[in-house]
This record gives structure tokens, sequence and C-alpha cells, in this order.
């Protein structure tokens, strides 16, 4: 059983850019949401995708969106970047509601 | 609305000890609770998951406890060693709608010193 992967490990993007991330999901699981976590604070929830539709969302402006394919692996992207945009960003798996595992994160640095 | 928060925000002992960390939350209806590890620039490796009905749960050295009624769990660490060293976070369910999402807190970096 595979756990879950993301790429890349990490990118640099200037303001205004447009980035994608990529997560596959662990075997078996059918949702994959998606954190932010800033340098010095805990994981922020940015939104959820079950059966590929967006199944709830936090704080976060139009401008993050995702998608999640038949095969359960998902994208997060990021459009007109901003310098607070940087941040690792960590894709969790599951069944639904249950147990979240998670990856181990895609740096991005945005200058 | 669910607020996690964790105390002290670092901690530095020598190894050998043995410590505790906090973990507080606003809401008590909670159906569970976990703690992570998380090494600098990685991602969060589950240490241990205690549902409501339990009050522990041990794995190892850890022992994490859980009281609802008082918002708190604690994250017992004995007899620490050098490779404990990094940031222990706590993360509580929300569910709203259909989606559960995890609310974290700040998370505690310890160092252990040899």
């Amino acid at each position: 059983e595979t756990g879950v992967t993301q790429s890349p490990t990490h990118l640099i993007k200037t303001r205004g850019q447009q980035v994608t991330l990529r997560c596959s999901s662990q075997s078996g699981h059918n949702t994959v949401s998606w954190y932010q976590q800033a340098l010095g604070q805990g994981p922020q929830f940015i939104f959820q995708y079950y059966r590929e539709e967006e199944n709830g969302r936090g704080n976060f402006p139009p401008r993050f969106s995702g998608l999640q394919f038949p095969n359960y692996s998902s994208e997060l992207n990021v459009n007109a970047l901003e310098l607070d945009d940087s941040a690792l960003y960590l894709c969790a798996s599951s069944r639904t509601n249950l147990k979240q595992f998670f990856g181990p994160g895609t740096r991005l640095t945005v200058l | 609305k669910q607020e996690v928060t964790q105390i002290p925000a670092a901690l530095s002992v020598p190894e050998g000890e043995n410590l505790v960390l906090n973990c507080s939350f606003t809401d008590s209806a909670i159906y569970n609770l976990q703690w992570f590890r998380q090494d600098p620039g990685k991602g969060l490796t589950s240490l241990l998951l205690i549902q409501s009905s339990q009050r522990e749960q041990t794995s190892g050295r850890l022992n994490a406890s859980l009281d609802k009624s008082s918002g708190r769990s604690t994250l017992y660490i004995a007899a620490s060693q050098p490779g404990d060293s990094a940031t222990y976070l706590c993360a509580v369910p929300l569910t709203q709608g259909g989606s559960e999402k995890l609310v974290f807190g700040k998370g505690t970096k310890l160092t252990v010193n040899p």
C-alpha cells in the first residue's frame, strides 16, 4: 500500500504567476484535503474533495481552486500568486470522514 | 468556532528528561483528538489518535490523555532522546456540512539536548 505523495517537493515562483501542486492519495482513499502551513503556524484547511466534487472550503479566496480526478488524485491551483502564499502545502487523503494521512508537502516560495 | 492552543510554544530539555506538552480546545464536542510530529520542512506524522470515549492512548514512550470536559489533552514523552526533537501538533476534527477538516494548534517546538 503506497502512502500519500506530493509533487513537486519545492518550487519558486514570482508574484502574479500561477502554480499547480499535485497529490496522489493513498490506495483505497476517496477523499483529499489540502492545507496551507505558513512558517511557525499550524496547518490551515483550504478545501476538501470527495468523488471529484469540492466538499468543503476554508477561509481562502477563489484564486485557490482544486480538482480531483477519477483515480482520487488531486491538484491545487493558485492564481495571481502573492508573497503571503509562500508556505508548505500539505495534502491529506482518507476514506470518508476517517483518519487523514498526510503527504510530505510542497514548499512554495513566492518572490 | 473551534480554537486549539498549544503551550509552550517551544521547549528545550536535556536528554533523558520526562516532559509534557499541552493542548487545549474551546469546543468540547469533539469525537477524537490527534497528535502529530513534524520535522523541519516535512509533512505530518500521526503519533496518537484518541477517541472521545478513551481517556488515554499509549505508543512506546508516548502517552496521550484527553479530558473533554476541561477541553485539554496532554502528550507525555518519557525518557526523551535527541531524536525526539521536532514540532508536535495537536488537532481536532470539525465537521461542516459533508466535510471534515482538522483544526490545528500552532505546535510546540521540542529540542532535546544530548
